[in-house]
């Protein structure tokens, strides 16, 4: 399995600012994804981030809010712009990745997003 | 309707019990499922992973998905206090030799075992 790091691991942020999050993982992966994890919610998918083209957004999320970057095949950054008090969540990382020839998706540890 | 529904608990037992986790789901193309547990303050963990309908056993987890009734359950044996998590499950209609792509989550069941 890959190892996945994201950082920050925790921020608390002021309305109207920006955070961005950086995901490493310790292998080549093609394909890279961005959760959002709401107390009591299931994990919602914000976008989809493949190397070499613009990020897939889920229905919902727009670039303008959340621009991904990806500039490698194991490093990808997201933006939370402009932030509300409504975007307080945790945010995932995962990485699509060869289980038993079978393809999975594993997951980093998640940064956790305060806004004031 | 949501795609997967998942009862978020809580639920509790004692150590030594047999616990069961469910989730329905009402798309007819999930072809893969997969459970993920998550511990507190941590990513989610890829726990069993199956294709299709049947049975799969990995130690004290067994991993069922029964498509006809659109429901899929892990069951943990001789419950550990290390156990203590939550669960979600998880599904992608992608097809066998392709890329799972979206993967589409249950809630989650947090689920505790008391010594």
């Amino acid at each position: 399995s890959a190892v996945i790091s994201q950082k920050p691991s925790r921020d608390i942020c002021q309305r109207g600012t920006s955070l961005t999050i950086q995901c490493q993982v310790d292998s080549q992966v093609t394909m890279m994804f961005w959760y959002r994890q709401q107390p009591g919610q299931s994990l919602t998918l914000i976008a989809t981030a493949n190397q070499g083209s613009e990020a897939t957004y889920e229905s919902g999320f727009v670039i303008d809010k959340f621009p991904i970057s990806r500039p490698n095949l194991t490093f990808s950054t997201l933006t939370v712009s402009n932030m509300s008090p409504e975007d307080s969540s945790i945010y995932l990382c995962s990485v699509a990745f060869l289980l038993d020839s079978k393809e999975t998706q594993y997951f980093g540890p998640g940064t956790r997003l305060l806004v004031l | 309707q949501k795609e997967v529904e998942q009862d978020p608990g809580p639920l509790s037992v004692p150590e030594g019990a047999i616990v069961s986790l469910n989730c329905t789901y009402s798309n007819s193309a999930f072809q893969y499922f997969m459970w993920y547990r998550q511990y507190s303050r941590k990513g989610p963990e890829l726990l069993m992973y199956t294709y299709s309908s049947g049975n799969k056993e990995d130690g004290r987890f067994t991993a069922q998905v029964d498509k006809s009734s659109k429901y899929i359950s892990l069951f943990i044996r001789d419950s550990q206090p290390s156990d203590s998590a939550t669960y979600l499950c998880a599904m992608s209609a992608a097809d066998r030799g392709s890329t799972l792509g979206r993967l589409y989550f249950g809630r989650g069941t947090q689920l505790t075992v008391w010594p």
